[in-house]
């Protein structure tokens, strides 16, 4: 079945360290992929995004994703994390041929140690 | 800020009550996408309009009713409402029906008591 899927529920790391949070999907073809993160008692925000090219994008406060098409993720990566980063992060995707809705992952919720 | 608002912010209702929900897309945006966020179901989508005409359908419940009007902003109306439609509502909007990208709104937080 076509799916995105967020195998971590919850990751804890200190300020500073770097982050990784995974992602990856089910789709006969590649998706357009997206990660957004939704602060408490917000909305979300896009923090980069996947379509096609140089599988190594960036995005906005620091983040970065990569896309490697044979293990089918797209994970996202901070080099140094910030105690404002802590939020919830979802995987999106937009499958191929659909009428461009986005499919989500369960997210993932990141927790910031002093 | 997207450009993307929705109002009310925050809506208690008592079950079997209806509710409407309304989204102003970002300005020259012609597709609003309604999305669902639970507790139990996460993030889901619900409907999708393009210029006034329904695109797709997801996981929308028969109670659920949804239209897009000349001016293009988005009405969702959710009607016999129960305990288990308490979620935050998302309406997110794109310049086309064919766009990669959406720009999401603050959501309306919907507690059913």
């Amino acid at each position: 079945a076509q799916s995105v899927t967020q195998p971590d529920i919850h990751i804890t790391v200190s300020e500073g360290a770097s982050l990784e949070l995974r992602c990856n999907y089910s789709y006969g073809a590649t998706p357009y992929l997206f990660w957004y993160v939704q602060s408490p008692g917000q909305g979300l925000q896009l923090l980069l995004k996947y379509f096609s090219g140089d599988t190594l994008v960036q995005g906005i406060k620091g983040f970065e994703a990569e896309f490697k098409r044979s293990q089918s993720s797209f994970n996202l990566r901070k080099p140094s994390v910030h105690w404002s980063d802590a939020a919830e992060y979802f995987c999106a995707v937009v499958a191929p041929g659909s009428a461009r809705q986005l499919t989500f992952g369960s997210g993932t919720q990141l927790t910031v140690l002093p | 800020d997207s450009g993307v608002t929705q109002t009310p912010k925050h809506l208690i209702t008592a079950t079997g009550q209806r509710v409407t929900l309304r989204c102003s897309p970002r300005s020259g945006d012609l597709s609003v996408y309604w999305y669902q966020q639970s507790l139990d179901q996460g993030l889901q989508f619900l409907i999708h309009y393009y210029n006034g005409e329904e695109r797709a359908k997801g996981n929308i419940l028969e109670r659920f009713s949804a239209q897009q009007f000349p001016d293009l902003h988005s009405e969702l109306n959710l009607s016999s409402l129960e305990l288990g439609d308490s979620a935050l509502y998302f309406c997110a909007s794109s310049p086309s029906g064919d766009s990669r990208e959406q720009y999401f709104g603050p959501g309306t937080r919907l507690t059913v008591t």
